[in-house]
């Protein structure tokens, strides 16, 4: 059975930079051709797609974070992991990491972490 | 960017009662070379990440129980529940996978009467 878990740090100052990692188990990122993606959840609103990468490291992301996010993956450990710059209250959510259930990321999400809270505060 | 507008934002039925969602997307995701409709379905439960119920407008992912259906085409789409169960309690969200960014719907509530 897949796995995804979630991991960094839970509480960061503002202007700071985010650094999360998704580990994978029960299956190898460089096996095969998934999409791994992320996604965020603010308390108590919607959910919002962050982006997407390919186990040979192809991303997509969403144009309103593309300026401050990166998503790269390391197969030698089946991890990937999401970097966010310049952080601010507003990126206050319920940060998930998730796999596309196909070989490229026009697919929906198929298996997902169980999320990690971050919160941007002075 | 395509908006997906899901309505009602809540909604509360009896048990055993038939629950409906709809979600409108802002343009068409159906893909006519393969003539799939780029839409998923999930539930979340409170403290729980989403889980994907319904993908390509209709198709119902493994293992979920046959009360929850998917229907609709082009920008219009539907979720039902047949017979609602307490466990069927949640947000579900609607998702757009045709274009990037890829897209949720706003969520519906759904709760016992």
């Amino acid at each position: 059975q897949l796995q995804l878990q979630e991991s960094g740090p839970g509480l960061l100052n503002p202007s700071g930079s985010l650094s999360l990692t998704c580990s994978v188990s029960g299956g190898s990122i460089s096996a095969t051709t998934y999409y791994w993606g992320w996604v965020r959840q603010p308390p108590g609103k919607e959910l919002e797609w962050i982006g997407s990468v390919s186990y040979v490291g192809n991303t997509y992301y969403n144009p309103s974070l593309a300026s401050r996010v990166a998503i790269s993956v390391d197969t030698s450990k089946s991890q990937f992991s999401l970097r966010v710059s310049s952080v601010t209250d507003a990126d206050t959510a319920v940060y998930y990491c998730a796999r596309h259930c196909g070989d490229s990321a026009y697919f929906p999400f198929d298996y997902w972490g169980q999320g990690t809270l971050v919160t941007v505060s002075s | 960017d395509i908006v997906m507008t899901q309505s009602p934002d809540s909604l509360a039925v009896s048990l055993g009662e038939r629950a409906t969602i709809n979600c409108k997307s802002s343009q068409s995701v159906l893909y006519s070379s393969n003539n799939k409709n780029y839409v998923g379905w999930y539930q979340q439960k409170p403290g729980q990440p989403p889980k994907v119920l319904i993908y390509w407008a209709s198709a119902r992912d493994s293992g979920v129980p046959d009360r929850f259906s998917g229907s609709g085409s082009g920008t219009d789409f539907t979720l039902t529940i047949s017979s609602l169960q307490a466990e069927d309690v949640a947000v579900y969200y609607c998702q757009q996978y045709y274009s990037f960014p890829l897209t949720f719907g706003g969520g519906t509530k759904v709760e016992i009467k």
